[in-house]
């Protein structure tokens, strides 16, 4: 079965400094990754994935996250951190189930960038 | 605009009243799906959709029902609430279940507190 583990429930990190939010994953198969930002009272909002090809994926708002196959990780990462970056966080995994994929998430990391 | 909807978006109610929470899709999604999120414990999948009249239980389906007689429409049925399901609800959709890099597409949630 597969299985996406975030390690930490909460970051922080000071406006203007690089952020990294951690994911690692768990499936039998090709991974098919995903992150989701979710911003207060709000739905979650598709971020980037990975599906094969070029290691580093660029999504939205400056965020990037690196595959790393040999380490099972897909963290999520930005250059420089906003004070409206603070939301939660959610990685996700596609793996097949019989015929069809069903994503399965993480737990969540709430991100807190201070002024 | 494409999005997905769901109503109500706040629910109060008391124990062992029916209700039934709306989701609506606009963009020909095969897939949909329901989840409960709840503090420290992520997104969990309560039921899903392949197509039409096809559904399948998720990780959490336990006093909860769905139907899926249109497409477009993935409503999610208590027919006994109980305390233990005030949660977070989200609808979710996505193109096609058995192409793994596709994306979901979340409802903006339904906050259901059952007294």
């Amino acid at each position: 079965a597969q299985s996406v583990a975030q390690p930490e429930d909460q970051v922080n990190v000071a406006e203007g400094n690089p952020l990294t939010v951690k994911c690692t994953y768990s499936v039998s198969g090709n991974p098919y990754l995903f992150w989701y930002v979710q911003y207060p009272n709000r739905g979650l909002q598709f971020l980037l994935k990975y599906i094969t090809g070029d290691n580093l994926v660029k999504g939205s708002y400056g965020f990037e996250a690196e595959f790393n196959k040999s380490q099972t990780s897909f963290h999520l990462k930005k250059p420089s951190a906003l004070v409206s970056d603070s939301a939660l966080y959610f990685c996700a995994v596609s793996a097949a189930s019989g015929g069809s994929y069903i994503p399965t998430f993480g737990r969540g990391t709430s991100l807190i960038v201070h002024p | 605009e494409a999005q997905v909807t769901q109503n109500p978006r706040y629910l109060i109610t008391v124990t062992g009243k029916k209700l039934t929470v709306t989701c609506s899709q606009n963009m020909n999604h095969e897939y949909m799906s329901w989840y409960r999120q709840d503090p420290g414990l992520g997104l969990r999948q309560i039921y899903y959709s392949m197509n039409v009249e096809v559904t399948d239980k998720g990780d959490v389906p336990e006093g909860y029902k769905v139907s899926r007689k249109e497409k477009r429409n993935f409503p999610l049925i208590l027919e006994s609430p109980s305390p233990n399901q005030t949660s977070l609800y989200f609808c979710a959709s996505s193109p096609r279940s058995v192409d793994p890099y596709n994306e979901q597409f979340f409802g903006p949630g339904t906050r259901l507190t059952v007294l």
